[in-house]
């Protein structure tokens, strides 16, 4: 079945660094890719997505390309904020692959320390 | 416009009782789907729901879970008997009648549920 996987956390970074989290899938079709944040005590917001290979999905300073040779959709952002510290989740839809609902990584804790 | 609203926020049961966890989609939206996250793990789909109509039931454990999305009132997630390994938290999201949720997603904040 479909399976995402991404780097385990925490990651803990300082102000104003590069962040790269990885997110790696396996599917059976043809994949839409996206990326979800949950701050703590809300739920989860839709950062960006990518709905073929080599889309780039951005947002807020993060991006993302859809990689089909690598299968990957790793999260990128050039200065991350004290605000950014939240728990960021890789996730895909393959309707290709038997279920209606998004199939995600486990979450990965992004702390940011000033 | 309010978003997707679940309650409770926190539940605790005692083993053997039963859990009722609520979802009112966003406004105009008539798909609600539940999530189930469990300690140090992913969201796990569990069920896709139309008004009245349940579309895809395949993430369900087989047994004491049930779902329902009536025609007035919100979505209900029920697990009867509950056991330790339920525990978790369970997540609601809804989309439009006109897009499926892999174009767009609108997550609640989620139900903690504790058994004891």
């Amino acid at each position: 079945g479909d399976s995402v996987t991404q780097m385990e956390g925490p990651v803990t970074l300082s102000e104003e660094a590069f962040l790269t989290i990885n997110c790696t899938y396996t599917a059976t079709g043809y994949p839409s890719l996206f990326w979800y944040v949950q701050y703590p005590g809300e739920g989860l917001q839709l950062l960006l997505k990518a709905t073929k290979a080599d889309d780039k999905g951005s947002n807020k300073g993060f991006e993302a390309t859809y990689r089909k040779e690598t299968t990957s959709f790793h999260l990128e952002k050039g200065s991350v904020q004290v605000s950014d510290s939240a728990v960021y989740f890789c996730a895909l839809s393959d309707p290709g692959g038997g279920a209606d609902g998004l199939t995600f990584g486990k979450g990965t804790h992004l702390i940011i320390q000033p | 416009n309010a978003g997707v609203m679940q309650n409770p926020r926190h539940l605790v049961r005692r083993r053997g009782q039963e859990a009722r966890l609520r979802c009112s989609p966003m406004k105009g939206h008539s798909h609600v789907y539940w999530y189930r996250q469990l300690p140090e793990e992913g969201l796990k789909f569990m069920v896709y729901l139309q008004k009245e109509n349940i579309i895809d039931e395949s993430g369900m454990p087989k047994e004491r879970f049930s779902a329902e999305f009536p025609k007035e009132g919100p979505s209900i997630l029920r697990i009867q008997q509950v056991v330790r390994g339920d525990s978790a938290a369970y997540f609601c999201a809804s989309s439009p009648p006109t897009r499926r949720l892999n174009t767009e997603a609108f997550f609640g904040q989620g139900t903690r549920l504790t058994v004891v």
